[in-house]
């Protein structure tokens, strides 16, 4: 099983400033036959379901503000909130759809300083 | 617009059985990938199942792998996951979720999930 590690556990960050997960995955995401990294990223609100943000590990989904933006490949991603909101206190969660079973990062939660 | 709705969540008796349901509309349920995607209580995400969009492969997380089985049907355009012997440990929310463009996709669209509870 491919095995994501999220990093840090929890992010405490001002109002305007930038806010930078980490997410590693145990092998490569990168189906080489099509370049493209199996990696979504996930926002996910208290009694809310999951909301996707980014998939492709950098391809926004539609109506997801710009100041989210996502990195990586391989093995190491990140998700930036290039200016931190009130709206954005959540957890998130990293994916990888390159293989079943497939599997989620622990999550991070991100909260206003 | 598009929407999933589940249902059929409960409290059940440890290795009793229980049928969870989700409701599709606003899209063409034959076109996508569906899976089942579940959160145990103050927990992370756990993917459970998923079937492509003929129906025709399924594949399961190992915890779940003998015990449960993801079916649809096409003309109530619904998707089901049938929970038998159930165990404490599948306590949790049982969302249903669209892969986006495949079986291999980012999930773009979640219901509001189901309430499982195993506890006797």
């Amino acid at each position: 099983d491919i095995v994501m590690t999220q990093s840090p556990d929890s992010l405490t960050v001002s109002l305007g400033e930038r806010a930078t997960i980490n997410c590693k995955s145990s092998q490569s995401v990168l189906y080489s036959s099509n370049n493209k990294n199996y990696l979504a990223w996930y926002q996910q609100k208290p009694g809310q379901p999951p909301k996707l943000l980014i998939y492709w590990a950098s391809t926004r989904e539609s109506g997801v503000p710009d100041r989210f933006s996502g990195s990586g490949s391989g093995t190491d991603f990140t998700l930036a909130i290039s200016s931190l909101q009130a709206e954005d206190v959540a957890v998130y969660y990293c994916h990888q759809y390159y293989t079943t079973p497939l599997t989620f990062g622990g999550g991070t939660k991100v909260e206003i300083k | 617009q598009a929407q999933l709705v589940e249902s059929g969540g409960g409290v059940v008796q440890p290795g009793r059985s229980l049928r969870l349901s989700c409701a599709v509309s606003g899209f063409t349920f034959s076109n996508y990938a569906m899976d089942w995607v579940r959160q145990a209580p103050g927990k992370g995400l756990e993917w459970v199942a998923v079937i492509s969009y003929d129906g025709s492969n399924k594949y399961y997380a190992d915890s779940v792998k003998g015990r449960f089985t993801i079916s649809r049907d096409y003309s109530k355009n619904t998707l089901y996951l049938q929970m038998n012997s159930l165990r404490p440990e599948d306590t949790a929310v049982y969302y249903c979720a669209r892969g986006r463009a495949g079986m291999y996709d980012a999930f773009d669209l979640w219901g509001q999930g189901t309430k499982v509870i195993v506890s006797s």
